[in-house]
């Protein structure tokens, strides 16, 4: 059982230039997450998908897009990459809103020069 | 946005201790959840807590929600060389904001030999 699963897991841009991160989990949750990590920062959520079919904006979503492409997969976009989105992003997934026990993926470390 | 007050920033202990941390917030939550984070991994599930009151335990690690819902704390009891690593609370289901969790900004934790 594999879980919730990120590619790639190492990324590095130019600046301006777009990317889409990919997050898929087997484990049939209704609802997926997009969080980023800075050093010394928890974790900060960007967008979420309460279930298949809807999307929302999190605390930090200024520079991303999101879609959530069926039950499985819910992608995170970066249009124009800028150097302020150096980070480490975490893909979760939760069975569903009323349990909040989230389940993370392993990491997508990205860097913008 | 919310915030969680996370204590301490970082332990240094020897092996055998045992060990306390907490998290503030000036913000009730209806769920505290309890995650650690392993170099270059996603935080994984420790602890969940979906009442007021609540103390659970999960082998050596006991978490409580505090009764005015606004804290929580992680008890572990004679840790043990591979309790090393950033422990983070979160806090779920305000009821008002964006679905996610909010995350304190973690707490290391260093076992001296």
């Amino acid at each position: 059982n594999a879980g919730v699963t990120q590619t790639p897991k190492f990324q590095v841009l130019k600046t301006g230039q777009s990317m889409t991160l990919q997050c898929a989990q087997d484990m049939n949750h209704n609802s997926m997450y997009w969080y980023r990590q800075d050093p010394g920062m928890g974790l900060r959520l960007i967008y979420y998908s309460a279930s298949e079919g809807t999307t929302d904006k999190g605390e930090v979503p200024n520079g991303y897009n999101v879609s959530r492409l069926n039950k499985r997969e819910f992608s995170l976009r970066l249009e124009s990459a800028a150097p302020s989105q150096t980070s480490v992003y975490f893909c979760a997934s939760s069975p569903d809103r009323g349990t909040r026990r989230a389940f993370f993926g392993q990491g997508t470390r990205l860097t913008v020069v | 946005g919310q915030q969680l007050n996370q204590s301490p920033q970082s332990m240094f202990i020897q092996e055998g201790e045992d060990v306390s941390m907490n998290c503030t917030s000036s913000s009730i939550f209806n769920t505290w959840l309890w995650y650690k984070q392993d170099p270059g991994e996603g935080p994984v599930l420790l602890i969940a807590l979906y009442k007021a009151g609540e103390l659970t335990s999960n082998g050596r690690l006991t978490a409580q929600f505090g009764i005015t819902r606004k804290d929580s704390f992680l008890n572990i009891s004679a840790s043990i060389p591979s309790d090393v690593g950033i422990y983070f609370c979160a806090g779920g289901d305000s009821g008002g904001g964006a679905d996610g969790l909010t995350f304190g900004k973690g707490t290391h934790l260093i076992i001296q030999p």
